[in-house]
Formats: structure tokens, C-alpha cells, sequence
């Protein structure tokens, strides 16, 4: 069966420090790969997604990038942090099927 | 882009009581979802419905697509059903998704 691995499950860095959160796909090749924010108030925002290795779209301009060096690795990372990077980051996949499986989450604050 | 509406915004209700969560959207779609985020965070697939009607146990789902909206019932309501309910739709040839604001429900004992 398919799982998605995502760590840190919560993670604390000051402001200006570099990041880098790391999701991993098992048991399925070729998946689709989502990076998503939840800020405080509930919604859930696209930041980036991903269609094969080295494939990335970016769906908001800001202060992070992601990258995916292998099948079933997506990488999100920053430079410099900012306050307003703080929120829940969500990995996520899908397959044919369309239905989109999430990681159990990275609680990032920046201080 | 599709807008994603969803109503109520927040909901209480007592252990039994039964509800209905409503998802309006702005476009045709091929791809609608339902998903419950528990207390702790953790998404759950419920449903993938673009169009017809699905049951599993006590909840069930409706979407109608020609009228772009979609409802999820949850019968018999339980504490473990708590938590915030995200409707997201996608069209197109892609596999994006765009989530609404949720519905959080709170089932009391």
C-alpha cells in the first residue's frame, strides 16, 4: 500500500535561518506531488506541485521554492525565513486516480 | 480560478444530531473532494464525487454539476466526527485542487 512520510512534524527556526522540509511517497511510482500552507483560519493554499522529477510549478510568488530530485522526493525550502512563513505545511500526492493523499503535516514557527 | 465557497462556516451540534455541509463553486469541474482535517491536523480523504452520490457508513455526499454545488451528510453525529470539513474542486486536465474555507464542526457529548 502507499504511505507519505513528512518531517519535521513541527519545527521552530528564526527569522532569516534557511528550511528545508522533505516528503517521501512509498509504494507507487510516478506520482503527482503537492506542496500546501494552512495558516491560521482554516484554508489551505497550493504553493507548489509537481509532475515528474525536476518538474515544478509554482502557483504563488513568494519566499520559498521546491525541488524533486528523485521519483518520489519533494523537497520545500527557503533561504531566509520570514515571520510570515510561519503556518502548517502539508505534503500531499496523487496518482491516476486523482484523489489526494495527505502527509500528517510540519507546524513551522518563525521567531 | 474556480471559487469554492462553503457554508456554514462553523457548526455545533449535540452526540445524534444529524447535518448537512454545503460546497458552492464556480466552474465546471472534474474533480471534487471532500476531506476531514482532524484536531490534529491530519487530512482524510472522504469522498471523491464529481457528480452522483456516494454513501460510506454514516456520511454520504451529493454532488450536482450542473447546478455547482455539492453537500455532504453526516447522520448520527459522534465526538470523533469533529473537526474541520474541506470541500476542493479542479478542472481542466491537471490534478490541482482549490480548497474552501471548511466547515468546522464541533459534536458536543
Amino acid at each position: 500500500s502507499q504511505t507519505i512520510h513528512q518531517w519535521p512534524a513541527t519545527l521552530v527556526q528564526p527569522v532569516g535561518s534557511p528550511l528545508s522540509l522533505e516528503c517521501t511517497v512509498e509504494g507507487t511510482s510516478n506520482p503527482n506531488l503537492y506542496w500546501y500552507r494552512q495558516a491560521a483560519g482554516r484554508g489551505l493554499q497550493l504553493l507548489f506541485y509537481s509532475v515528474g522529477i525536476g518538474q515544478i510549478s509554482s502557483e504563488v510568488p513568494q519566499n520559498l521554492s521546491a525541488s524533486r530530485p528523485q521519483d518520489r522526493q519533494f523537497i520545500l525550502s527557503s533561504k531566509k525565513l520570514l515571520l510570515s512563513d510561519s503556518g502548517f505545511y502539508l505534503c500531499a500526492w496523487s496518482g491516476q486516480g486523482r484523489i489526494q493523499y495527505f502527509g500528517a503535516g510540519t507546524r513551522l514557527s518563525v521567531l | 480560478g474556480i471559487q469554492v465557497e462553503q457554508s456554514p462556516p462553523d457548526l455545533i451540534l449535540q452526540e445524534g444530531a444529524n447535518s448537512t455541509l454545503r460546497c458552492n463553486f464556480s466552474d465546471s469541474v472534474n474533480n471534487l473532494q471532500w476531506f476531514h482535517q482532524n484536531p490534529w491536523g491530519q487530512l482524510i480523504n472522504l469522498f471523491y464525487i464529481p457528480s452522483g452520490t456516494k454513501q460510506n457508513g454514516r456520511l454520504s455526499a451529493t454532488t450536482v454539476a450542473t447546478e455547482r454545488y455539492s453537500l455532504l451528510y453526516i447522520s448520527s453525529s459522534q465526538t470523533t466526527d469533529s473537526g474541520v470539513y474541506f470541500c476542493a474542486v479542479g478542472g481542466g486536465s491537471n490534478y490541482k485542487l482549490t480548497f474552501g474555507k471548511g466547515t468546522l464542526l464541533t459534536v458536543n457529548p
